[in-house]
């Protein structure tokens, strides 16, 4: 069954850029069907989308996000992956990868999530 | 943005009872291709969210018939039909009407009495 993964540095510095990458396993990530994106959660609140990419490489970027996210896919990796540059405290939180059905609209298949400290 | 609320915040239940989340969005949730794109999600104690409901009603693929989606325009409704100790966590409804800016509502605590 398919299954994602995040990786990355638990620990970046202020000012710095957070990258993360999104593993897809028992399946391809170049699906017609599907969009592939990354979701935070701050300790103690709520979600928050950054946006989606199509394994084509289109990518949906949240607009109150957009200036400082990129999401790139590399289809050969079956990876696709999150860079938010300029972090502050407040980018503290679990991060998210997901599936998302195009046609459903909804995030049906989620990573075990990764947290990531924004520390000096 | 389309703000997404939820209410109770927290609703305590006897297992075996029903249990009502209720979901409001500020502007219609009705996308111009006719879908309306609001789902539920549940989010067990240090698990990632689970997708239960999609477009307001439908099942996503294992989760038992118990859980049910209604709705309409701005107002929606979880509900599970007789609580079971496994459905402890939190609730989370979210829209995917204005994708890509996709909102979530801030969630309803289900917990046993």
């Amino acid at each position: 069954q398919l299954q994602l993964q995040e990786s990355g540095p638990g620990l970046v510095k202020p000012s710095e850029t957070l990258s993360l990458t999104c593993t897809v396993s028992g399946g391809s990530i170049s699906s017609k069907d599907y969009y592939w994106g990354w979701i935070r959660q701050p300790p103690g609140k709520g979600l928050e989308c950054f946006g989606s990419i199509y394994y084509r490489g289109t990518t949906f970027y949240n607009p109150s996000l957009k200036s400082r996210v990129t999401i790139s896919v590399d289809t050969s990796k079956n990876q696709f992956s999150l860079k938010l540059s300029s972090v502050t405290a407040a980018d503290t939180a679990v991060y998210y990868c997901a599936r998302r059905h195009k046609d459903g609209g909804a995030y049906d298949i989620w990573g075990q999530g990764t947290m990531v400290t924004v520390s000096s | 943005d389309i703000v997404m609320t939820q209410t109770p915040l927290s609703s305590p239940v006897t297992l075996g009872q029903p249990a009502s989340i209720s979901c409001r969005s500020s502007q219609s949730l009705v996308h111009s291709d006719g879908n309306t794109y609001l789902s539920w999600l549940q989010q067990r104690p240090g698990q990632p969210p689970r997708l239960l409901i999609y477009k307001i009603s439908n099942r996503f693929s294992g989760v038992p018939d118990r859980f049910s989606g209604s709705g309409a325009g701005t107002d929606f409704t979880l509900n599970i039909s007789r609580v079971e100790a496994e459905d402890v966590g939190i609730y989370y409804c979210m829209q995917a009407t204005q994708f890509p800016h996709d909102t979530f509502g801030q969630g309803t605590r289900l917990e046993i009495k």
